[in-house]
């Protein structure tokens, strides 16, 4: 059965102290994974799509990287602005059906 | 564009109650979809479809309807309302096999 687990649940951060998230996933034939962005009372929002082990994203202090049984999601530098909580997700069919993990909650306190 | 919209935002209802949750998108895209969210669980699918007509079943599909007849709508019946149909549902959109998918901002259901 497919599987994706997010670690740790919660992440307290002071502001400029870096640090990563994983997304660990055991599925049959990953087509992509996703990370998302939700922050309190809002849908998620799309930050990254990884595709292939090796792969890396960046946009502005997140970088997104993917190897064939994880994903991490590094956040350098981090602002109160990035607090929210972090979802990853895998499609492993060809129609867009997604599988979440739980997310991991971020704190950036100043 | 407005992108995914999502009524009502809020919803309180009686056990056996019956309602739809509408789900509506500007962007033309072909695959929509409805997910719950539970505490502690992260999004589970409930139901999708990959074009207007075409409905399938996802991961927690009993005690809700679907149906595409446009390319724009897709609501979500919940027949007769249970408590453990409380949480947040949230309806997305996705242009192309493996693209993102766009959500709405939720409606946020407590059956009583």
């Amino acid at each position: 059965e497919d599987q994706v687990t997010q670690s740790p649940e919660a992440l307290r951060l002071q502001e400029g102290e870096s640090s990563s998230l994983n997304c660990s996933y055991t599925v049959s034939g990953l087509r992509g994974l996703f990370w998302y962005r939700q922050d309190p009372g809002k849908g998620p929002e799309f930050l990254f799509t990884l595709y292939s082990a090796g792969e890396e994203k960046e946009k502005e202090r997140l970088k997104a990287t993917l190897t064939k049984k994880e994903s991490f999601l590094h956040i350098t530098a981090p602002k109160p602005e990035d607090s929210a909580t972090y979802l990853c997700a895998v499609q492993t069919d060809s129609w867009g059906k997604l599988q979440f993990g739980a997310g991991t909650q971020v704190v950036v306190t100043p | 564009n407005a992108g995914v919209t999502q009524t009502p935002k809020f919803q309180v209802l009686k056990t056996g109650q019956s309602m739809t949750l509408q789900c509506a998108q500007d962007m033309n895209h072909e695959y929509m979809s409805w997910y719950r969210q539970d505490p502690g669980m992260g999004l589970r699918l409930i139901h999708y479809s990959v074009g207007a007509g075409i409905t399938d079943q996802g991961e927690v599909p009993n005690g809700y309807n679907v149906s595409r007849s446009t390319t724009e709508d897709f609501p979500l019946r919940l027949l007769s309302a249970a408590p453990s149909q409380t949480s947040v549902y949230f309806c997305a959109s996705q242009q192309g096999s493996y693209n993102e998918q766009f959500f709405g901002p939720g409606t946020r259901l407590t059956v009583l």
